[in-house]
């Protein structure tokens, strides 16, 4: 079945700090690859996606590119702010025509320090 | 505004007691589904629904039912509730899609049950 792996949190970082969390997935035929951002309080919101090899998603100065070589989705971003400071969930959505379902990964916790 | 609505946010209950936790979402979205969050396991699949009178389970649906009578609205109910039930639950809708299954879904803001 599918599966999703991130990298164990939490992750503490200093603002302006680069950040990247390391996603890698596991699914049959050529899944769609999500990050989701969770805010303190909050549900969760897309925060970008790619839908096919060798896309990248990019969204608030974050980046992800869907590698099918070595089936990562890494979520980058260059320069992090306080109010970065969630919890990030990889997702994929497989070619599953039933359940439409998305896999989540366990999340990893970002703590940015002013 | 395009929203999915959750309630309540947060309910503490006791073993055995009935409860409903209801989902709305205004976006006309056909799909619909329920998840729960745990530390370390992320967001599992509950139940969904792909249209109005259609149900399945999900991953994880033992102890949970659905009904989907009405587009918009997507109850959870927990017939008798076990404290392995505590959890954060999350309602999710999405659009229909043919094809490739890249539909971002839309989330509600959780409901954080406890089960004593």
């Amino acid at each position: 079945g599918n599966s999703v792996t991130q990298m164990e949190g939490p992750v503490t970082l200093s603002e302006e700090a680069f950040l990247t969390i390391n996603c890698t997935y596991t699914a049959t035929g050529y899944p769609s690859l999500f990050w989701y951002v969770q805010y303190p309080g909050e549900g969760l919101q897309l925060l970008l996606k790619a839908t096919k090899a060798d896309d990248k998603g990019s969204n608030k100065g974050f980046e992800a590119t869907y590698r099918k070589e070595t089936t990562s989705f890494h979520l980058e971003k260059g320069s992090v702010q306080v109010s970065d400071s969630a919890v990030y969930f990889c997702a994929l959505s497989g070619v599953d025509t039933g359940r439409r379902a998305l896999t989540f990964g366990s999340g990893t916790r970002l703590q940015v320090q002013p | 505004e395009a929203q999915v609505t959750q309630n309540p946010r947060y309910l503490i209950t006791v073993t055995g007691k009935k409860l409903t936790v209801t989902c709305s979402q205004n976006m006309n979205h056909e799909y619909m589904s329920w998840y729960r969050q745990d530390p370390g396991l992320g967001l599992r699949q509950i139940y969904y629904s792909m249209n109005v009178e259609v149900t399945d389970k999900g991953d994880v649906p033992e102890g949970y039912k659905v009904s989907r009578k009405e587009k918009r609205n997507f109850p959870l109910i927990l017939e008798s509730p076990s404290p392995n039930q505590t959890s954060l639950y999350f309602c999710a809708s999405s659009p229909k899609r043919t094809g490739i299954a890249n539909t971002e879904a839309f989330f509600g803001q959780g409901t954080r049950l406890t089960v004593v």
